[in-house]
Formats: C-alpha cells, sequence, structure tokens
C-alpha cells in the first residue's frame, strides 16, 4: 500500500458531462502529481502541486483543471468530456521539498474513466 | 531535453529465464534513477532506485546499475516468475531550470509464461 488514496475507483460518463477526480497523498507529502495513463501504457505528466500551489504543468488541457487544498489532498477536474478523455488517471505524490526534490514518487490506484 | 527510452514490449520469457530490460537516458547534471512496476489493475510501485554513478539498486530479486559512462540503468532478474509478469517504467529525476522534473519511459510489458 503506497499511501496515497484515489477515489473513485471507476466512473463511467457520457460525452459533454464534467466530473472531479480526488487524491489524497501520503501522510507528510507536500507534492501532489497528476498523470493521464492511455491504453498504449504511456503516462503523460499533467500537472503538480506543491503546498497548495501550482509548481509545473505538463500536457493539460484547458479542458482540465486542478487544485490542491489546505489539508493537501488535490482534485482534477475534467470538463467537456470527450471520448478520448478515457483513461486511467493516476495521482502521486512525495516528500520532496520545493520543486520535488529527488525523493521518489508513491502512486495511487489510479481513477479509471470511462467517456460513452 | 531530458528524455528516458525503454526496449519496447511485450517481452515474453519462459519461467527462470534471464531477464534484461534495457534503459537509457538523456539528462543534465546528476539526476537520479528508478524502476517502477505496475501490475494489472493497479498503479506504478517503486522497485528500486540509485542516486549516483555506480550505485546499484535491488529489490525483490531485481537489480539495476547507474552507469553514468553508457547513460544507463538496465533492470535484470536471474529467474523470472509467472508473478513477474507486469509493465516496467524506467523513470529519472532531474534538475530543469532549479525545478526537479520526474521523467518516465513509455514502460515495457513483461509476459512470463509458465
Amino acid at each position: 500500500d503506497s499511501g496515497v488514496t484515489q477515489t473513485p475507483k471507476h466512473l463511467i460518463t457520457a460525452t459533454g458531462q464534467r466530473v472531479t477526480l480526488r487524491c489524497s497523498p501520503r501522510s507528510g507529502d507536500l507534492s501532489v502529481y497528476w498523470y493521464q495513463q492511455s491504453l498504449d501504457q504511456g503516462l503523460q505528466f499533467l500537472i503538480h502541486y506543491y503546498n497548495g500551489e501550482e509548481r509545473a504543468k505538463g500536457n493539460i488541457l484547458e479542458r482540465f483543471s486542478a487544485q490542491q487544498f489546505p489539508d493537501l489532498h488535490s482534485e482534477l477536474n475534467l470538463s467537456s468530456l470527450e471520448l478520448g478523455d478515457s483513461a486511467l488517471y493516476f495521482c502521486a505524490s512525495s516528500v520532496g521539498a520545493s520543486g520535488g526534490g529527488r525523493s521518489p514518487l508513491h502512486f495511487g490506484n489510479g481513477t479509471r474513466l470511462t467517456v460513452t | 531535453g531530458d528524455s528516458v527510452t525503454q526496449m519496447e514490449g511485450p517481452v515474453t520469457l519462459s519461467e527462470e529465464a534471464f531477464l534484461t530490460i534495457n534503459c537509457t537516458y538523456t539528462a543534465t547534471g546528476y539526476p537520479s534513477l528508478f524502476w517502477y512496476v505496475q501490475y494489472p489493475g493497479e498503479g506504478l510501485q517503486l522497485l528500486l532506485k540509485a542516486t549516483k554513478a555506480d550505485d546499484k539498486g535491488s529489490n525483490k530479486g531485481f537489480e539495476a546499475t547507474y552507469r553514468k559512462e553508457t547513460t544507463s540503468f538496465h533492470l535484470e532478474k536471474g529467474s523470472v516468475q509467472v508473478s513477474d509478469s507486469a509493465v516496467y517504467f524506467c523513470a529519472l529525476i532531474a534538475l530543469t531550470s532549479g525545478t526537479y522534473k520526474y521523467i518516465f519511459g513509455t514502460g515495457t510489458r513483461l509476459k512470463v509464461l509458465a
């Protein structure tokens, strides 16, 4: 058990809808990262938050947004969903100081999103 | 820019065979290197790591040595089991423009047959 909790595990929704994915990092971790994993296995970095502040953005669509709350949990909001948004969405956390440091990432088990 | 390149999969082996999954990297400075494993239906789990040249990371019979001269971090196991069937990701942390970034390879699927 990595200590990173993601909910829900599965989500099925229709095109055009909006969903929110939730992540609770490991106790003591200040950094939260979001990744998208498509069927071809690749991990796409979406966004990184450290202690409530956005630190880096990757290939995140404008229809997607995220935030990290004072209790350090994070939410990823996906709107105007399209069929191509169907994927596994992973959250990862690290104890890293500002900028991430060299500590490894610890991943949750992901949320599987299916857009029909 | 910084990058990680892994061998294409799937890699299919018989039980007790020797495993090598190649990983090479491009990075400025001195990255830390990692191998993660993803079992079906689960998230990525840290398998092993190495933080400086010539370090050897090991865990669960898997090993990888940080080779700065060849910019490689190949994953090896002497005798694979069916339970090792999973996707393996090579990754690094690199300092880029004052910020540490995690770079992942595309993953290599391993299938071990009984």
